[in-house]
């Protein structure tokens, strides 16, 4: 059976201190792992899709990669307004299966 | 710009109602979701159809229904049936496959 599990549930940071987050997953046959954004009351915010191991993508301070396993968030120097859950999904038989978020705080 | 609207953004409904959520889409996508949300909670899934007069029922079909009449429209009914609809509904639409879905910005309907 597909999965999908997202680590931690949440997770706070000073402004200005990089981490990860991670979307761990079981798959027959990878056909995209997407990462989207969520801002509280609106609808998730579509990031980045990757299709295959050793696949790399970056946008501002977020930068996806993926294992044969897992796919990492790393946000770099996150700012306050990075600030917002974090959704990752896997293309299984024509739909998405979602892990259930990270949670991101940025203090300033 | 290409989008999807869903209406209202917020809905009150009484005890024994049904209620109908809207969710319009003008970006071609032959493919339409919906989704339920609860506080803390991932998304799951409730129908989705993947061409006009066609759908399926997703992991919590129970107590609501749709209809696919027009490859643009998606619209949901929460019956009565539903014995707590109370939650943060939304809709996505997707080209098929592979391709990653774009999302309406939600109604959040409350039972009174």
């Amino acid at each position: 059976e597909d999965q999908v599990t997202q680590s931690p549930e949440a997770l706070r940071l000073q402004e200005g201190e990089s981490s990860s987050l991670n979307c761990s997953y079981t798959v027959s046959g990878l056909r995209g792992l997407f990462w989207y954004r969520q801002d509280p009351g609106k609808g998730p915010e579509f990031l980045f899709t990757l299709y295959s191991a050793g696949e790399e993508k970056e946008k501002e301070r977020l930068k996806a990669t993926l294992t044969k396993k897992e796919s990492f968030l790393h946000i770099t120097a996150p700012k306050p307004e990075d600030s917002a859950t974090y959704l990752c999904a896997l293309d299984s038989n024509y739909q998405l299966i979602w892990g259930a978020g990270t949670k991101l705080i940025i203090k300033p | 710009d290409g989008g999807i609207t869903q209406s209202p953004k917020y809905l009150f409904r009484k005890e024994g109602q049904n209620v109908t959520l809207s969710c319009e889409q003008n970006l071609n996508h032959d493919a339409m979701y919906w989704y339920r949300q609860d506080p803390g909670q991932g998304l799951r899934l409730i129908y989705y159809s993947q061409i006009v007069n066609d759908f399926q029922k997703g992991d919590i079909a129970e107590g609501y229904s749709v209809s696919r009449e027009k490859k643009e429209s998606f619209p949901l009914t929460v019956t009565s049936a539903q014995k707590n609809p109370t939650a943060f509904y939304l809709c996505a639409s997707s080209k098929g496959q592979g391709y990653g879905y774009t999302f309406g910005s939600g109604t959040r309907l409350t039972v009174v």
